[in-house]
């Protein structure tokens, strides 16, 4: 059974800092690997998106990188502002039966203090 | 692209009171869908999915049911709610990629 766990579980810094968001899984048998954005009370919104053929993949100030056979990935955050305060899940897309499925880490609280 | 509708937006109800909450999707048909929960302090555990009209799968075992009576329609039930029902419960559809709706905070007091 697959599962994803997410290091630090929170993590406070200055604005301007640049800073990494790790992820590991324990399944390499993955299509993809998404990173999330969850603001409190809301839905997610899907940041990066990375098949599993592809090393990484970068949006803006983000850089998602995927290390399929150590089953690790990070999202690296540059200039971080405090806009980017918000939790930051990872997660794996596999497939069981006739679905894909994600499976999700418990997320990364991030706060960036003005 | 994809548009995911759910309600209510917020429910609070007694213990081993009905639920019933919805979910639509706009902009693609024959989409497979999900229902997640998260409930507080806990990461998104998959409850339900479905690849097609009446065809439901469950994740884990519960006092929670899905149906999908139409192809982009999905509803989550239950006929007596629990204390441990309480949690943030949302809706997913994949094409291409996966797609969130809002999702709806529910208090089970």
């Amino acid at each position: 059974k697959q599962e994803v766990t997410q290091i630090p579980a929170a993590l406070s810094v200055p604005e301007g800092e640049n800073l990494v968001l790790n992820c590991s899984f324990t399944d390499s048998a993955i299509y993809n690997l998404q990173w999330f954005r969850q603001d409190p009370g809301k839905g997610l919104t899907s940041l990066l998106l990375i098949q599993s053929s592809q090393r990484e993949q970068t949006s803006g100030r983000l850089n998602a990188s995927l290390d399929k056979s150590s089953g690790r990935s990070t999202l690296y955050i540059a200039a971080s502002q405090p806009g980017d305060s918000a939790t930051y899940l990872c997660a794996v897309t596999s497939a069981s039966g006739s679905a894909r499925q994600l499976t999700f880490g418990s997320g990364t609280q991030l706060t960036v203090l003005p | 692209s994809q548009t995911i509708h759910q309600w209510p937006a917020t429910l609070v109800q007694p213990v081993g009171s009905p639920l019933s909450l919805e979910c639509t999707v706009e902009g693609t048909s024959n989409p497979n869908l999900y229902w997640y929960r998260q409930a507080a302090g806990r990461g998104l555990q998959l409850l339900f999915y479905s690849v097609g009209i009446g065809q439901i799968s469950s994740e884990v075992p519960q006092n929670l049911s899905a149906s999908r009576p139409q192809d982009r329609q999905f509803i989550l039930s239950s006929k007596k709610l629990l204390l441990s029902d309480s949690g943030f419960y949302l809706c997913a559809c994949w094409d291409t990629r996966e797609f969130f709706g809002p999702g709806t905070r529910l208090t089970v007091l």
